[in-house]
């Protein structure tokens, strides 16, 4: 059983426009939302991450926003740059656990076209 | 500081080899975590480390175990390695769950079975 899902295997767009990648979630019991980026070949690097008591939150060019009631988040770049090309996960936990063990979804490949 | 380092960076087994995954992190982290990563699948949590002293199954713990030697390093052994663990097994730490949500990833271990 899947509780972190992202439904869209691969995303291409051009160069200045924005990416907006989806994730949804089945457990209502998670708090805390990450997005972690991938390059081949390296560990994943945390990118940015919102609480569930928040529906938005923004970093530069990286925007996640958060949907309680739908159980879904999106990551918004703008504008998109081709080192962002990339891997992108998304991760939920229940925060404030004695774990913070992350619920890692399939990832999704975005190509940022020059 | 080197962050989450990991040995081998690469490796070979045959089918019924053993062999042991080295995790090591300068941070003064107190929370340690075991992945792997296969295509179409995410990240999977192995076994994990709340802090010095103790581990636990995650996901995904069949055929593996793993020792807390010190607060720096968090090593997985494979004692009979299967095909079925052909993987890219990544090293995570967190400085305290219920702190600070994300992990910081090491640059994994690409395992092949044979």
């Amino acid at each position: 059983d899947q509780q972190v899902k992202q439904n869209s295997p691969s995303l291409s767009v051009q160069e200045g426009r924005i990416s907006i990648l989806n994730c949804d979630y089945t457990n209502s019991m998670f708090d805390y939302f990450l997005w972690y980026k991938k390059y081949p070949a390296e560990g994943p690097t945390f990118l940015i991450s919102i609480s569930s008591i928040k529906d938005k939150n923004e970093d530069g060019r990286f925007t996640v926003f958060l949907n309680k009631s739908a159980k879904h988040l999106s990551l918004h770049i703008v504008p998109s740059q081709p080192g962002d090309s990339a891997v992108y996960f998304c991760a939920a936990t229940v925060f404030g656990g004695a774990t913070n063990k992350l619920i890692f979804g399939t990832g999704t490949l975005l190509a940022v076209q020059p | 500081n080197a962050g989450v380092t990991q040995t081998p960076k690469f490796q070979v087994l045959k089918t019924g080899q053993s062999m042991t995954l080295q995790c090591a992190q300068d941070m003064n982290h107190n929370s340690m975590y075991w992945y792997r990563q296969d295509p179409g699948m995410g990240l999977r949590l192995i076994y994990y480390s709340a802090s010095e002293g103790t581990t636990d199954k995650g996901e995904v713990p069949n055929g593996y175990n793993v020792s807390r030697l010190n607060k720096r390093e968090f090593s997985l052994r494979l004692e009979s390695a299967a095909p079925s663990q052909t993987s890219v097994y990544f090293c995570a730490s967190t400085p305290q769950p219920g702190q600070e949500g994300e992990q910081y990833f090491g640059p994994g271990t690409r395992l092949t079975v044979t």
